[in-house]
């Protein structure tokens, strides 16, 4: 039963340009999302959040989108640089309870130059 | 301050052996979550520990078990494994556990199981 879907396994952009790339998720208990970085042989970087009293959340480049109707997130990269070639996941949690993140499977971006 | 640190950084077991995983918690932090990511996966939770106390566990079996130690260490032990096993494990620390509190990931210990 996969919770968080990520339905793009990779996604290649052209660099200056904006990456989006979305994640969807079935369980309504979740209020707490997060989206995480991952290089090569390094553990996932926290990138962004946003809890579900809010619909966006900006940090520099990187904006995330939160649709609750729809359950529908995506992060928004503007613009895009070679250094932002990842694998990026999503997650999401319930604020009650442990820290329990539920991550999708990832999407590997690649920017072009 | 140094983040989040694991080892060993790769490990080669057979089936039915048991294999130790160790975590360093980033300064500061008491709780200490791990994970385990198949090729190809995300990042699945096992469980976590909160000032030495398991604080919430997920879809493993009993042979999946762990230990977090006074300065906030802590310990995955697998027993009896499965070649399904063989995954990355990912440990990650945050400060207080809240759901809210972001949570600093080490490299991984990288486990095959033959």
């Amino acid at each position: 039963d996969q919770q968080v879907k990520q339905n793009s396994p990779s996604l290649s952009v052209q660099e200056g340009r904006i990456s989006i790339l979305n994640c969807d998720y079935t369980n309504s208990m979740f209020d707490y999302f997060l989206w995480y970085k991952k290089y090569p042989a390094e553990g996932p970087t926290f990138l962004i959040s946003i809890s579900s009293i809010k619909d966006k959340n900006e940090d520099g480049r990187f904006t995330v989108f939160l649709n609750k109707s729809a359950k529908h997130l995506s992060l928004h990269i503007v613009p895009s640089q070679p250094g932002d070639s990842a694998v990026y996941f999503c997650a999401a949690s319930a604020v009650q309870g442990a820290q329990k993140l539920v991550f999708g499977q990832g999407t590997r971006l690649t920017i072009n130059p | 301050e140094t983040g989040v640190t694991q080892s060993p950084t790769h490990l080669i077991k057979t089936r039915g052996q048991q294999v130790t995983l160790r975590c360093s918690s980033q300064s500061g932090h008491n709780t200490v979550s791990w994970y385990q990511q198949a090729l190809g996966q995300g990042p699945q939770f096992i469980f976590q520990y909160y000032r030495e106390e398991e604080n919430g566990r997920g879809n493993f079996p009993p042979r999946f078990s762990g230990l977090q130690f006074p300065n906030y260490s802590s310990e995955l032990n697998v027993n009896a494994l499965e070649l399904d096993d063989s995954a990355l494990y990912l440990c990650a620390s945050s400060f207080s556990g809240t759901a809210t509190d972001t949570q600093y990931f080490g490299p991984g210990t990288r486990l095959t199981v033959l």
